[in-house]
């Protein structure tokens, strides 16, 4: 079955290291992108990729970092610069030969301070 | 910025019974899609229903139906014959049809509770 699988379910980090969260997708979708969940605020954008080698920021992308070699994968990673990193990450995907496509999620990554 | 307003952080419905949840959005644009996402307990985001702006005739998916006044910009879900199973977190989402542009904006969800 095609899908969006994302690592690990849960993460820890502890005060000034960086963390990657890993993002991988076998649907052939041409875009991907991160939203990050608090409570009570909805998914707030991060960054988003519509072609490999190219992303764009989002709406809070201050404090995080990714990159697209390969159609199927797009990590992001939260640097120590994120100084509230504790939250719900999604990653989804995709089509872009028309705009009625809706985004497919992967399940998640939980991210929390040490 | 496109801006999505779900005005009800909580609602409570009786099983069996229908519920109704609000989405405003505020846009310039002419031409857009609206969605619901569902996000039960397990946080996997599911895709409820879709409507395009220019279509005229409201999009029903089973007991989901939405309620789309375009000159209001509203869009509310209605959800009948409640079952245990729709209890989740809804999220009304935005997207513009132009620039080749996929990405989508999200309102705050509201979280749907039914009392057996």
């Amino acid at each position: 079955d095609g899908g969006i699988t994302q690592s690990p379910k849960y993460l820890f980090r502890k005060e000034g290291q960086n963390v990657t969260l890993s993002c991988e997708q076998n649907l052939n979708h041409d875009a991907m992108y991160w939203y990050r969940q608090d409570p009570g605020q909805g998914l707030r954008l991060i960054y988003y990729s519509q072609i490999v080698n190219d992303f764009q920021k989002g709406d809070i992308a201050e404090g995080y970092s990714v990159s697209r070699e390969k159609k199927e994968s797009f990590p992001l990673t939260v640097t120590s610069a994120q100084k509230n990193p504790t939250a719900f990450y999604l990653c989804a995907s995709s089509r872009k030969d028309s705009y009625n496509q809706p985004q497919h999620f992967g399940d998640g990554t939980r991210l929390s301070i040490l | 910025a496109q801006t999505v307003t779900q005005s009800q952080p909580e609602m409570s419905v009786q099983e069996a019974e229908t519920v109704t949840l609000s989405c405003t959005y505020d846009t310039s644009e002419s031409d857009y899609y609206l969605f619901w996402y569902k996000q039960p307990p397990s946080r996997q985001m599911i895709l409820v229903i879709r409507q395009e702006a220019y279509k005229q005739q409201n999009a029903t998916e089973n007991r989901f139906s939405v309620n789309f006044q375009k000159a209001a910009k509203s869009f509310s879900l209605k959800i009948s014959d409640s079952q245990l199973g729709d209890a989740a977190m809804y999220f009304c989402a935005y997207r513009i049809t132009r620039s080749n542009d996929y990405k989508l904006s999200f309102g705050a969800g509201t979280t749907v509770t039914v009392r057996a």
